[in-house]
């Protein structure tokens, strides 16, 4: 069955340094997502990505995030200067075009120090 | 009203029991509706999407109610591997928009 993978599993970084989380999406889907979970909470959106630019993004995803998708295959989500409050899983999904129903990763989990 | 509510739990059930979860979602242009599953410290899985009409997938039974704009899922059966977090995920709103979850109510299954 085909899988989205993202690497890496986990990252511990430290507060203010930049870190970049990576997706491989299903090879036919259009649609990317970024979401996060904070521990306990519920999985929140934070970006769609489709057509090779950003199609929606929430209160979340300000200055410090973006996305990129640079070698069409590969979806980065990139945190400029980490805060201890982005600790979270994040999860990286994708859709097939004319379906709604997101696959997601296995998640990173980041832990800002 | 919040997007999207569950009964939070946890529900503690016996092996074999028939279990409920609940849904209410605030935006009734949404237009798609779905159920995952999700383990401790995992990605969510989609367990079933939800129609209109009703649809069942052996033990699972998922409804929806536009009216009442709300919708279920139905175990029956329970068994020890369905202990998890079952999340309900409605679409913003119409169209290809964002998937919102709720935070999900927890089933725990004893023997």
């Amino acid at each position: 069955e085909p899988e989205v993978t993202q690497t890496p599993s986990h990252q511990v970084t430290q507060m203010g340094q930049e870190v970049i989380l990576r997706c491989v999406p299903i090879s036919n889907h259009l649609y990317f997502y970024w979401y996060r979970q904070i521990l306990g909470q519920k999985v929140e959106f934070l970006v769609s990505f489709y057509n090779n630019e950003i199609s929606e993004k929430s209160e979340i995803f300000d200055d410090q995030f973006s996305v990129e998708r640079p070698d069409g295959s590969n979806f980065t989500l990139k945190i400029r200067s980490t805060k201890l409050e982005d600790s979270a899983m994040y999860f990286c999904a994708s859709v097939a075009e004319g379906t709604y129903g997101y696959t997601f990763g296995s998640g990173t989990r980041l832990t800002v120090v | 009203r919040k997007e999207v509510e569950q009964d939070p739990g946890p529900f503690n059930v016996p092996e074999g029991a028939t279990v409920a979860f609940n849904c209410t979602y605030s935006n009734s242009a949404s237009q798609s509706f779905f159920w995952y599953r999700q383990d401790c410290r995992k990605e969510p899985k989609l367990l079933m999407s939800v129609y209109s009409s009703g649809n069942e997938d052996g033990r699972f039974t998922a409804q929806l109610n536009r009216a009442s704009q709300y919708i279920s899922l139905l175990i029956r059966d329970s068994k020890l591997s369905d202990s998890a977090t079952y999340l309900c995920a409605v679409n913003r709103d119409s169209g290809n928009t964002p998937l919102v979850f709720g935070k999900g109510t927890r089933l725990s299954v004893i023997a």
